[in-house]
């Protein structure tokens, strides 16, 4: 099986612009989770979908929003960016999300504003 | 914020060595797992243990699990160049049967191993 797929890799904003970051999980796995990893907090969830649903959300502001689609492709999107988002955005898909239960890791978009 | 801690923030060993790195965490737990990150590309799942579990072994890896010390160790034994990257452990929580995918991870190891 392919692993999970990032789009795109590499990308660099500038502040007050909005970016769109893709996630295709593991064919078959329905979860998918979002975390952002900075030098400074380490990895944070950011939220989950499944089945096209929000389940679990982190603490993080209301810029920060996602969706899944029917074919459990999901999307994070950030708005208003700042200069402190710049940091690298990983998703990770498991079959339901239910514990316990293995997280498989994308290869990440690292996101540069500034 | 952060689970809990990991212990040593950095390890640097001579191939052939066994490398023992330590995980603290703050409340109660599901289940474990240990990931590997090389050079801030995406995380590795290595091995979960689940808190019902003491040890649990994979190839060169063994990981001991004590829920009453709320820690956890992974060593990685005959470590290798291969080997050097950060380490990461992970918890999930009992939030509701949904937690599971929900993992808050210590701040990490970085292994250095020496060819």
């Amino acid at each position: 099986k392919a692993g999970v797929t990032q789009t795109p890799r590499y990308l660099i904003k500038t502040r007050g612009q909005q970016v769109t970051l893709s996630c295709s999980p593991i064919s078959g796995h329905r979860s998918v989770s979002w975390y952002q990893q900075t030098p400074g907090q380490g990895l944070q969830f950011l939220f989950e979908y499944f089945s096209e649903t929000q389940r679990n959300k982190g603490n993080f502001p209301g810029r920060f929003s996602g969706r899944q689609f029917s074919n459990s492709r999901s999307e994070m999107n950030v708005s208003t960016l700042e200069l402190g988002d710049s940091a690298l955005y990983l998703c990770a898909s498991s079959q339901s999300g239910l514990a316990p239960e293995t997280q498989y890791f994308g290869p990440g978009t690292r996101l540069l504003v500034l | 914020s952060q689970q809990g801690e990991e212990d040593p923030q950095a390890l640097s060993i001579q191939e052939g060595e066994n490398a023992t790195m330590n995980c603290s965490y703050k409340t109660s737990i599901n289940n474990l797992q240990w990931y590997r990150q090389n050079s801030g590309r995406g995380l590795v799942h290595l091995i979960l243990i689940r808190s019902n579990e003491r040890e649990k072994h994979s190839g060169r890896l063994r990981v001991t699990l004590d829920t009453s010390k709320k820690s956890s160790s992974l060593l990685i034994t005959a470590s290798r160049a291969a080997d050097t990257a950060s380490y990461f452990c992970a918890t999930a929580g009992f939030l509701g049967e949904t937690s599971g995918s929900r993992l808050t991870f210590g701040e990490g190891t970085q292994l250095t191993v020496n060819p």
